[in-house]
């Protein structure tokens, strides 16, 4: 079936470096990429998302690029503060029988260490 | 805007018995929400997928007659747990997608549920 493999699993950087998160998808028929950050016990918060027909986009320290040929699609932090220390989930919009739905990645927990 | 609310926010509940748990937008209209549980340190996984006025459709292996869903207006679908068991101690959090949108989902906060 339908899956998305998310890497890493936990990530540990400085506070100022960058943190990269990579997630493949199986379906080629996606065409919606979002990503949530989660705090322990909270809901998901869409940080970013990126549709098919777009290759790359960016929200201040945030930016998100799709490579849709290789199924590919990754989450880039650049200068990273300890309030940006959370699970993060990268997700693909599938519509198998006409409903859209979301798979999720298995998460990354990221800590920014001060 | 595209605010989500859930609940209760937390329940404890006793082994046997029933929880409904409630989802709804607040500031606009939601053809479709999703249900999903959360196990600790775990992702979310879709539950069943709800849409107004017509039955849910449920994910492989989510048993229907365990977890009712009711989506009986276009800002408010409903969980039960019925005869809870330990196994369904989880997080349960819902999701509501815009009428007008064919993929963006709002999420609400959660419901923790623990059963005795």
């Amino acid at each position: 079936g339908e899956n998305v493999e998310q890497h890493p699993s936990t990530l540990s950087v400085q506070e100022g470096d960058s943190a990269v998160i990579k997630c493949t998808y199986s379906d080629s028929a996606s065409n919606y990429f979002p990503w949530y950050k989660q705090e322990l016990g909270k809901r998901p918060q869409l940080i970013i998302d990126i549709r098919s027909n777009v290759g790359e986009k960016k929200d201040q320290r945030i930016a998100v690029t799709l490579n849709k040929t290789a199924k590919h699609f990754s989450l880039h932090i650049t200068e990273t503060q300890p309030e940006d220390s959370a699970v993060y989930f990268c997700a693909a919009s599938i519509a198998p029988s006409g409903t859209y739905k979301y798979i999720f990645g298995t998460g990354t927990r990221l800590k920014v260490l001060a | 805007g595209a605010v989500v609310s859930q609940h209760p926010s937390r329940v404890i509940c006793k082994s046997g018995t029933s929880v409904k748990i409630e989802c709804r937008s607040l500031d606009f209209q939601a053809t479709t929400m999703f249900w999903y549980r959360q196990f600790p340190k775990q992702s979310l996984m879709l539950m069943a997928t709800s849409n107004e006025g017509s039955k849910a459709t449920y994910e492989q292996g989510v048993e229907k007659d365990k977890f009712l869903i009711n989506h009986a207006s276009l800002t408010l679908s409903t969980l039960t747990v019925t005869s809870a068991h330990p196994e369904d101690s989880s997080f349960y959090i819902c999701s509501a997608r815009l009428r007008t949108s064919t993929d963006t989902q709002y999420f609400g906060p959660g419901t923790r549920l623990t059963v005795l």
